[in-house]
């Protein structure tokens, strides 16, 4: 199973929206509603942000959503803060009952 | 308070077995599926493998399968990942997670622990 086709970097300035895409097949990201979000930052364990696509676990901020058109997800960030520069991951179910992850996108706040 | 704490990484020769633990405290640990997500250094993450609540259902990455075996014992609210014929490319951090209890195993993980190094090394 191929990884997750992510962006390697994005950058915006604070109160700005960035998006950051996810590009998968027909037989993950297109086929199933299984994608999530994760933020990672350095030296710390992932936290999930988005998952089945658009839903936001409790905690999370409204400035954090998903999307998905055919075989690409999408994170949006609005508002963005300096203490949203972390790496994000998508991940997605597979046809083949497991899981893979994107390879990860480094957004840097400016 | 949810908790998931892993132990057993260290450095292991190349063929070498290793089993980690991931003690689970602060929910209902049989309720929920679990996993282990690796994250070789300086590296993105790879999902490795997931069991359901029950531990009926296993499922692992293409990397790992035949070699690693993911088991849960329920009455000791553990998970444990055992790795046999281990190879250099397995060196990584391993994170134990918590399914957040969607419909599927495989689906999101909402709690995570802070991981254990696991070396592959002669």
């Amino acid at each position: 199973q191929s990884a997750l086709t992510q962006p390697a970097s994005v950058s915006g300035s604070p109160g700005q929206s960035i998006t950051i895409s996810c590009t998968g097949t027909s037989s993950d990201v297109g086929r199933y509603n299984y994608v999530s979000w994760y933020q990672q930052h350095p030296g710390k364990a992932p936290k999930l942000m988005i998952y089945e696509v658009s839903n936001r676990p409790s905690g999370v901020s409204n400035r954090f959503s998903g999307s998905k058109s055919g075989n690409t997800a999408s994170l949006t960030i609005s508002g963005l803060q300096a203490a949203d520069e972390a790496d994000y991951y998508c991940t997605s179910y597979t046809s083949n009952s497991t899981v893979v992850f994107g390879g990860g996108t480094k957004l840097t706040v400016l | 308070e949810v908790q998931l704490l892993e132990s057993g990484g260290g450095l292991v020769q190349p063929g070498g077995s290793l089993r980690l633990s991931c003690a689970a405290s602060g929910f209902t640990f049989s309720s929920y599926a679990m996993g282990w997500v690796r994250q070789a250094p300086g590296k993105g993450l790879e999902w490795v493998s997931a069991i359901s609540g029950s531990g009926g259902s296993s499922y692992y990455a293409d990397s790992v399968k035949g070699r690693f075996t993911i088991s849960r014992d329920n009455s000791k609210n553990t998970l444990y990942l055992q790795m046999n014929s281990l190879r250099a490319e397995d060196s990584a951090v391993y994170y134990c997670a918590k399914g957040f209890g969607g419909v599927i195993v495989t689906d999101a993980f909402d709690i995570w622990g802070q991981g254990t190094m696991v070396t592959v090394s002669s």
